[in-house]
């Protein structure tokens, strides 16, 4: 199966600062089925970026994502305060299983 | 508007059996893929497995770590997604969720999760 790998696990950002978060597959993964998910405390899970770089319904502008094979990012080009949260990759690839990266958690600083 | 609700979960004994339910609404039920997914306490998500749509007759697949224990069913009638869980073990404890996915295989909907505990 596809492992997911996400760096850092927790990282602290202030207001208005350039925040990026990566995620490394063990093998290639279409860029077509890498997903991003945010969740806060408390909460489900929601769909943040699909297929790499397309954000979802909702999600602000000031959020991007990038990547190919086995390498993706997230970028939030300038922390908001409502940004603080775990964000976890996502890959389908081919077939099952389908495999989460353990998260990034983000927060304030 | 799309909503899935999950209920059914609960404190069950190790090696006891539960049946979860999810009730959708807002969509055409057959169309789609859905999954379960689980999250342990502060822990990270976990993909249980999925049950194709009526265009893939329906079939299931699973993550090794539930492969034999748990079963994937839908209530096309009523648009309703089960997960039958057997024999279960202290760390099946965990908030589940369903998820109904999208083409490219994203999450687009999740409910708002329902919480088993595995405890003597």
């Amino acid at each position: 199966q596809i492992v997911l790998t996400q760096s850092p696990a927790i990282m602290s950002a202030s207001l208005g600062e350039r925040v990026t978060m990566t995620c490394t597959a063990s093998s290639s993964v279409s860029s077509s089925y890498l997903h991003w998910y945010q969740q806060k405390p408390g909460s489900s899970p929601k769909l943040w970026i699909y297929s790499t770089s397309n954000l979802a319904s909702g999600v602000p502008a000031r959020f991007s994502g990038s990547g190919s094979g086995t390498s993706y990012s997230l970028t939030i080009s300038s922390m908001e305060a409502e940004d603080a949260a775990t964000y976890y990759c996502h890959q389908y690839h081919r077939s099952p299983p389908i495999t989460f990266g353990a998260g990034t958690k983000l927060e304030l600083k | 508007e799309v909503k899935l609700v999950e209920s059914g979960g609960g404190l069950v004994q190790p090696g006891g059996s539960l049946r979860l339910s999810c009730a959708t609404s807002g969509f055409t039920f057959t169309d789609y893929y859905m999954s379960w997914v689980r999250q342990p306490p502060g822990k990270a998500l976990e993909w249980l497995g999925f049950i194709r749509n009526k265009a893939n007759g329906y079939t299931t697949e699973y993550s090794a770590s539930v492969k034999g224990r748990f079963t994937i069913s839908r209530d096309n009638s009523q648009s309703i997604l089960y997960l039958q869980m057997n024999t279960l073990r202290a760390e099946d404890s965990a908030t589940y969720y369903c998820a109904r996915e999208g083409v490219l295989r994203f999450f687009d909907y999740w409910g708002q999760g329902t919480t088993l505990t595995v405890s003597s």
